[in-house]
């Protein structure tokens, strides 16, 4: 089956602008993670969404949000973006329950100049 | 506050030789714990994981153990061979938290030939 697919992977933006990332969880996943990973802060949970619910939120500014489609697709969106965003956005899909594997896409490789 | 502490963050061997990856959590009630490779440009991984109620599982060559008592998880990978070199992370899933992974800070595993 098709594995969670990311778009787009890579994006170059400006201080201050917005971008959105879109995630396509494997068929079936119905739970959503954001993780946003930097060589000094390693994997860090920014939310997860189920069923269009926010169910976990971590330790972002309001500025990082996101959202949920009746598909399970899902996106994350940074407004007034800063040089610190510069990152690799990963999304994973679980199935509903938890302790359940965690399968990463390749990720969008955003880069703020 | 939820943690993963990892160590080393670097570790060096031989082709052949024995690798050994430690972590420490702080959520005593956190039950699942997953161990990703991530190779460079990749995404991460699963390649083991252990649950609370097992003390340690094996898969060929890698195994993860498990001490409750003391809030720490190891992964060993024996007879290591060039492609195993990674990067390595542990997690501990939040109790209560569904798909909320918290992840270590990475350990860089080179295997020479």
């Amino acid at each position: 089956k098709a594995g969670v697919t990311q778009t787009p992977r890579y994006l170059i933006k400006t201080r201050g602008q917005q971008v959105t990332l879109s995630c396509s969880p494997i068929s079936g996943h119905r739970s959503v993670s954001w993780y946003q990973q930097t060589p000094g802060q390693g994997l860090q949970f920014l939310f997860e969404y189920f069923s269009e619910t926010q169910r976990n939120k971590g330790n972002f500014p309001g500025r990082f949000s996101g959202r949920q489609f009746s598909n399970s697709r899902s996106e994350m969106n940074v407004s007034t973006l800063e040089l610190g965003d510069s990152a690799l956005y990963l999304c994973a899909s679980s199935l509903a329950t938890g302790n359940t594997e965690a399968f990463f896409g390749q990720g969008t490789r955003l880069t703020v100049v | 506050g939820e943690n993963v502490e990892q160590h080393p963050s670097t570790l060096s061997v031989q082709e052949g030789d024995s690798a050994v990856i430690k972590c420490t959590y702080s959520d005593s009630a956190s039950n699942y714990f997953p161990w990703y490779k991530q190779e460079l440009g990749k995404r991460p991984q699963l390649i083991i994981d252990i649950r609370s109620n097992v003390g340690e599982k094996k898969d060929q060559r890698i195994a993860v153990t498990l001490n409750k008592t003391a809030k720490h998880f190891s992964l060993h990978i024996t007879e290591t061979q060039p492609e195993d070199s990674a990067v390595y992370f542990c997690a501990a899933m939040v109790s209560g938290g569904y798909n909320k992974l918290i992840f270590g800070a990475g350990t860089r595993l080179a295997v020479h030939p």
